[in-house]
């Protein structure tokens, strides 16, 4: 149990378009998802969470207008990075909670490269 | 504000032997959440071990296990009869409540199991 999902796996797009990554809990409703970017040999940054209806919260410093995040629904989150550059080339990590438990469950991630 | 140190960055260990993996935290809250995870070359995180700081038991699951110094806010891992597939990432990371239920990572160590 408690399976979350990232698609794509991996991605390449140029730089200037916008690029939309999907995360899904397979087997349980998340109350709350959260978005992580990890660089090469680093922990994850959080940078953002949401609670399902509502408004994503996003950590200091990560620009809401380059990186929106959309939690319609209790199974599906996504994160649309809008007009990237290389810069925002990383790995990406969703997460999911159901709440009461405070544990998270982890998506296989998402590599972004922007040429 | 709620920090997790991993003063560690390697470690390297011998197959079948016992390390131990160091994990400080400080957090205002009284009741919060302790967890190991495991991020091995594929980068899926995976849940070791987690610990609720209200259990005075320190958690274990099987070759792994935690010693859970609440006084010292001291965290720390020991792997024993450690495998090559015990090769990755190891976060220490710090919930402390709240209506999100955030994670702060440590920096992490990365253990090597050596043959």
């Amino acid at each position: 149990g408690a399976v979350v999902s990232q698609h794509p796996s991996w991605v390449i797009c140029k730089s200037g378009t916008s690029v939309k990554i999907e995360c899904r809990s397979l087997d349980f409703q998340a109350t709350t998802m959260f978005w992580y970017r990890q660089f090469p040999k680093q922990s994850l940054m959080l940078m953002a969470t949401s609670n399902e209806g509502s408004k994503a919260t996003y950590e200091q410093g990560v620009e809401k207008d380059k990186f929106l995040i959309n939690h319609a629904s209790l199974t599906l989150s996504t994160l649309t990075v809008t007009s990237a550059h290389p810069e925002d080339s990383s790995f990406y990590i969703c997460s999911a909670s159901g709440g009461a438990a405070s544990e998270q469950y982890f998506g296989p991630g998402t590599r972004l490269t922007v040429t | 504000a709620q920090t997790v140190t991993q003063s560690q960055p390697e470690m390297s260990v011998q197959e079948a032997e016992t390390v131990t993996l160091s994990c400080t935290y400080d957090t205002s809250e009284s009741n919060y959440y302790l967890f190991w995870y495991k991020q091995p070359p594929s980068r899926q995180m995976i849940l070791v071990i987690r610990q609720e700081a209200y259990k005075q038991q320190n958690a274990t699951e099987n070759r792994f296990s935690v010693n859970f110094q609440k006084a010292a806010k001291s965290f720390s891992l020991k792997i024993s009869d450690s495998q090559l597939g015990d090769t990755a990432m190891y976060f220490c990371a710090l919930n402390s409540g709240g209506s999100n239920y955030k994670l702060t990572f440590g920096k992490g160590t990365l253990l090597t199991v050596n043959p």
